[in-house]
């Protein structure tokens, strides 16, 4: 059982750098999410997409872009990253049926900016 | 915006005892979906309880159960019989119905339960 994918789990990144980090899910689901989380901050909402095609901001969108490619895959991109950006980050789905209450998480990725 | 508070960033409890971890919320919606999810060392999420704004009825599962009151904006998290496994962090979760299943965290609450 895949559920939700990301990738890498762990990346080093020297400022100005950019990247991608990757997050593929196998349950059909409509709605996904980028997360960060931080000591003491707990999750924060960096994008989100309720289905393919759509992206919205959410609390913390500055130094980020998203692409919803399909409706399996929604990739977040670091274009110059900045010490700021290290954290963790996850990626979440789940069904837009209102019966889909349970939110699959990934492993998360940590990523350090130096 | 919708946002959550979760104002105890640390709560430690004595095993079989009860504790209560707090949760309030700011939204100016009329419906939408709360949840309290575990998170343990693991990162894993998982979902305790949810409850749908629109039922009075205070949502319970086994061991745990909320207190919703829905003017006050408040979602408190009671867990009953305090085990060892409930030691994790516990994030309060707001769900929004008209933007786009926008979903909000608070900061979480490290639960501590000493044997």
């Amino acid at each position: 059982n895949a559920g939700v994918t990301q990738t890498p789990k762990f990346q080093v990144l020297k400022t100005g750098q950019s990247m991608t980090l990757q997050c593929a899910q196998d349950m059909n689901h409509n709605s996904m999410y980028w997360y960060r989380q931080d000591p003491g901050m707990g999750l924060r909402l960096i994008y989100y997409s309720a289905s393919e095609g759509t992206t919205d901001k959410g609390e913390v969108p500055n130094g980020y872009n998203v692409s919803r490619l399909n409706k399996r895959e929604f990739s977040l991109r670091l274009e110059s990253a900045a010490p700021s950006q290290t954290s963790v980050y996850f990626c979440a789905s789940r069904t837009n049926h209102n019966s889909g209450n349970t939110i699959y998480f990934g492993e998360g990725s940590w990523l350090t900016v130096v | 915006a919708q946002t959550v508070t979760q104002s105890q960033p640390e709560m430690s409890v004595q095993e079989a005892e009860t504790v209560t971890l707090s949760c309030t919320y700011d939204t100016s919606e009329s419906d939408y979906y709360l949840f309290w999810y575990k998170q343990p060392p693991s990162r894993q999420m998982i979902l305790v309880i949810r409850q749908e704004a629109y039922k009075q009825q205070n949502a319970t599962e086994n061991r745990f159960s909320v207190n919703f009151q829905k003017a006050a904006k408040s979602f408190s998290l009671k867990i009953s019989d305090s085990q060892l496994g409930d030691a994790a962090m516990y994030f309060c979760a707001y769900r929004s119905l008209e933007y786009g299943n926008k979903l909000v965290f608070g900061a979480g609450t490290i639960l501590r339960v000493k044997s």
